[in-house]
């Protein structure tokens, strides 16, 4: 079955950049939507961006100046690379499939990120 | 970006009640929301797509309809395993939105 999990670092000074991996298994990556969505603990979600296994992506515009999403075929796994962070970056951030006009069927467990000196 | 306003945020219902949450997409969204359950400390789940087509494995109780810019999703029987926060979410135009949640708990 399709699985994904987050990995990295779960500390992360402010102005430093966040940098998170998702591995993918039991499905090959050069198909659908790879996106990263994030939660602050206790809130709402938020999309960051999205990027297709050949090499094309797409950023929420309230984060694109920080945000460069890449591909890695040949491992099937993608990651995620945030600039400058502050505490308003704190959150769990999930790693996800989806359609870009549709569903988002499978979700990584998540990993809390921390933002602090 | 389209604003999804979802209410109530938080409910207390018994045991073999209907419940029934709302999202109101700020433009015309066709019909391309999904509906999330999200328990704690867990990833969230697809429960509906496409407004009103249900998920894989997901029970008949749960239900989801609508179109353009009102969107209604029900638990026609609450069971104590639905207890969970429920979100809506469009994706007609990016940046794909989330609507605030609503958090469902047994009275």
């Amino acid at each position: 079955q399709v699985q994904l999990k987050e990995a990295g670092p779960g500390l992360v000074k402010p102005s430093e950049t966040l940098s998170l991996t998702c591995d993918v298994s039991g499905f090959s990556i050069s198909s659908y939507y790879w996106a990263w969505i994030r939660q602050p603990p206790g809130k709402g979600l938020e999309w960051i961006g999205s990027i297709y296994h050949d090499g094309t992506t797409y950023y929420n515009p309230s984060l694109k100046s920080r945000v460069t999403i890449s591909v890695d075929t040949s491992n099937n796994q993608f990651s995620l690379h945030l600039t400058s962070v502050t505490a308003a970056d704190s959150a769990f951030y999930y790693c996800a499939r989806h359609k870009l006009y549709g569903e988002i069927d499978h979700w990584g467990q998540g990993t809390l990120v921390t933002v602090s000196s | 970006d389209i604003q999804m306003t979802q209410s109530p945020s938080s409910l207390s219902a018994s045991v073999g009640d209907r419940v029934t949450i709302t999202c109101q997409a700020s433009q015309d969204i066709g019909s391309y929301v999904n509906w999330f359950q999200q328990k704690p400390g867990k990833a969230p789940k697809l429960l509906i797509y496409d407004a009103d087509t249900m998920a894989t494995g997901i029970p008949s109780r749960f239900s989801g309809s609508g179109s353009g810019t009102d969107f209604t999703f029900t638990i026609s029987s609450l069971q104590p395993e639905d207890i969970a926060t429920y979100f809506c979410q469009q994706y007609d135009i990016l940046p794909l939105t989330f609507g605030g949640g609503s958090k469902v708990e047994i009275k």
